[in-house]
């Protein structure tokens, strides 16, 4: 399977805790995205990578979640102190090098309830 | 967060009819794209756009750059049942340094044999 992957596909965590996921992008991608869905809603921009820099935050993004690409391949992204308004859909996408404006390819998604 | 405005939220049709739904925003974008996701899953990249008045197709579904870049529409001829989901736009905004991409609402589609 060549698809962006995501891991794991569910997660269950007690309200504090800290969670952290993982997304490996298709092969030779330098741009990765997370997103954020809700129930209803479509995918919110948390932040992107260019490589291993990561270029734009959404203001989503809290103090709570970090994310890395450490070496430009696959990334992490960890919540600490979970609350239960972070129970959600994060969703990771990645895009082709070499294209001003290339099409985003997603994963299938790590489902988070905070309970 | 930002989100493009996509109508009609939802839509029930009949097997074979033809469905029609839009994206607009205020914001100029470069790029469209448009998707499909079903329960539980990732959006499936169905169609992308990439100059104004573009049309493009993949195989049952139509879609439309618009001319003045704020806006994109997606037709599906023949419906069948398997085109249920939720259809997404997503466009890529004309600044600089940024390539994120923001969504729409989504169009819920049901389809009934």
């Amino acid at each position: 399977d060549t698809g962006v992957s995501q891991d794991p596909r569910h997660k269950i965590t007690k309200r504090g805790q800290n969670v952290t996921f993982r997304c490996d992008p298709i092969s030779e991608h330098n741009r990765l995205y997370w997103y954020r869905q809700t129930l209803g809603q479509g995918p919110e921009f948390l932040t992107y990578f260019q490589n291993e820099a990561q270029l734009e935050k959404s203001r989503l993004l809290s103090d709570r979640f970090s994310a890395e690409r450490p070496k430009g391949s696959f990334s992490t992204l960890e919540i600490q102190r979970t609350e239960q308004g972070d129970s959600a859909m994060y969703l990771c996408a990645s895009s082709p090098r070499g294209r001003d404006y290339p099409e985003a390819f997603f994963g299938q998604g790590t489902r988070l309830t905070v309970v | 967060g930002q989100q493009l405005n996509q109508s009609p939220q939802s839509m029930f049709i009949q097997e074979g009819e033809d469905v029609s739904m839009n994206c607009t925003s205020s914001s100029i974008f470069n790029t469209w794209l448009w998707y499909k996701q079903d329960p539980g899953e990732g959006p499936v990249l169905l169609i992308a756009l990439y100059k104004a008045g573009e049309l493009t197709s993949n195989g049952r579904l139509t879609a439309q750059f618009g001319i003045t870049r704020k806006d994109s529409f997606l037709n599906i001829s023949a419906s069948i049942p398997s085109d249920v989901g939720i259809y997404f736009c997503a466009g890529q905004l004309i600044t600089s340094g940024t390539y994120k991409y923001i969504f729409g609402t989504g169009t819920r589609l049901k389809v009934l044999a």
